[in-house]
């Protein structure tokens, strides 16, 4: 168990709609990071928050916005689904926001889009 | 923006015997280089990481060599195990910028081990 907690595990959801992932950092962790792992993209990063605020950006689409509130948790919204947004998203976390930062990931939400 | 290339893109080896995957980056600001192992269906789990300070870390089986001038990482399994069998992922971590602490990962490696 690395400490990260993701919700929910599955996700199941039409086109068009709009779906809330949520990430608990491991504790002391202030980084939050969230990963897209689709079959022919790999890993591919989205964006990353430092202790409430946005600290780096990846090809996250403009359908796609995070958040991180006070208490550290995480929030990734996915709005106007596609088919091809089915992949699992995860989330990692780290105690710092520096470069030599060990990422710790949640166990992932699978997202499919029918 | 930072670029990794891994290989090869699956490999197949014996039980017993020793697995080598390689990646090189693009950006020679990047500092510090773990490898992920990842399970069907299941979270990447950091197996060993190297920063740019080492040229060479070990944990048990598991090796990781790092040439800073060639731009260049490798990951090194010996005595391979059949639960060795998973995908593995390295990356890379870019210093400065926006993109402090981000990890851009290679393709992965499916490594099979047969026993």
């Amino acid at each position: 168990d690395s400490g990260v907690t993701q919700t929910p595990k599955h996700l199941i959801t039409a086109t068009g709609q709009r779906v809330t992932l949520r990430c608990s950092p491991r504790s002391g962790d202030l980084s939050v990071y969230w990963y897209q792992q689709s079959l022919d993209q790999g890993l591919q990063f989205l964006i990353q928050y430092y202790n409430g605020e946005e600290r780096a950006k990846g090809n996250i689409l403009e359908r796609f916005s995070a958040q991180q509130f006070p208490d550290l948790h995480s929030e990734l919204n996915l709005s106007s689904l596609e088919l091809g947004d089915s992949a699992l998203y995860f989330c990692a976390s780290g105690p710092l926001g520096g470069p030599n930062t060990e990422a710790f990931f949640g166990q992932g939400t699978r997202l499919t889009v029918v | 923006g930072e670029n990794v290339e891994q290989h090869p893109s699956t490999l197949s080896v014996q039980e017993g015997d020793s697995a080598v995957i390689k990646c090189t980056y693009s950006d020679s600001a990047s500092n510090y280089f773990p490898w992920y192992k990842q399970e069907l269906g299941k979270r990447p789990q950091l197996i060993i990481d190297i920063r740019s300070n080492v040229g060479e870390k070990k944990d048990q089986r598991i090796a990781v060599t790092l040439n800073k001038t060639a731009k260049h990482f490798s990951l090194h399994i010996t005595e391979t195990q059949p639960e060795d069998s998973a995908v593995y992922f390295c990356a890379a971590s870019t210093a400065g910028g926006t993109s402090y602490g981000k990890l851009t990962f290679g393709q992965g490696t499916i490594l099979t081990v047969h026993p």
